[in-house]
């Protein structure tokens, strides 16, 4: 399967300021997802990024705190905008559509906003 | 928004002793996925079963899927602390590959 790299793997990070994190896939791949794992819990998807277009958002998550771009098939990123103590979690690209069809994981970015 | 409950939420256990860990949905699974994600890292794929009343083994871990396909449990037997992790399964939707995780069970196994 694919071999996915973030980064960055963590940051701590200023009340109101935003965050960019990038997501490599080391092959071409059909999906890309970003999820959130807040602290102690489960993943929740934000959104599919879509090649060429915009992103397809989850009930909950809008564009403008999240927007997300994907110029390529290899490539994502995923920016926190304006971020309070809220946003502190774990980010987490995967992707889909990589030869064996499973849905891979990068090791996450963890985020702390003071 | 379709749920998957998993049971229990968490669980600590000695080393050797058997576990069973279940998730549970309102609706019909086309498939169900479980994965292990260990601290620092991303979900890994355990397992797929696909087939009401499937059941897969991957070494000590035996994976059952429901007759009614809206249900599965993992068991493990004589945990060992390497199976320390967070569980979680998961359904994925077939027309846009998008996964939904279940609440999680988080097993620590103590030596």
């Amino acid at each position: 399967s694919a071999v996915i790299s973030q980064k960055p793997s963590r940051d701590i990070c200023q009340r109101g300021t935003s965050l960019t994190i990038q997501c490599q896939v080391d092959s071409q791949v059909t999906m890309m997802f970003w999820y959130r794992q807040q602290p102690g819990q489960s993943l929740t998807l934000i959104a599919t990024a879509n090649q060429g277009s915009e992103a397809t958002y989850e009930s909950g998550f809008v564009i403008d705190k999240f927007p997300i771009s994907r110029p390529n098939l290899t490539f994502s990123t995923l920016t926190v905008s304006n971020m309070s103590p809220e946003d502190s979690s774990i980010y987490l690209c995967s992707a889909w559509g990589t030869g064996a069809n499973v849905l891979t994981f990068g090791a996450g970015s963890r985020l702390t906003v003071l | 928004t379709q749920l998957l409950e998993q049971s229990p939420q968490f669980l600590s256990i000695q080393e050797g002793e058997n576990l069973t860990v279940y998730c549970n949905s309102s609706s019909v699974f086309s498939s169900l996925q479980w994965y292990r994600q260990e601290p620092g890292e991303g979900p890994v794929l355990l397992v797929t079963v696909v087939t009401g009343g499937e059941v897969k083994k991957l070494k000590r871990l035996t994976f059952q899927f429901g007759d009614a396909r809206k249900d599965s449990s993992l068991h493990i037997t004589a945990a060992q602390p390497g199976d320390t992790g967070l569980y979680l399964c998961a359904k994925g939707d077939s027309g846009t590959y998008k996964y939904i995780f279940g609440t999680g069970t988080r097993l620590k196994v103590l030596a």
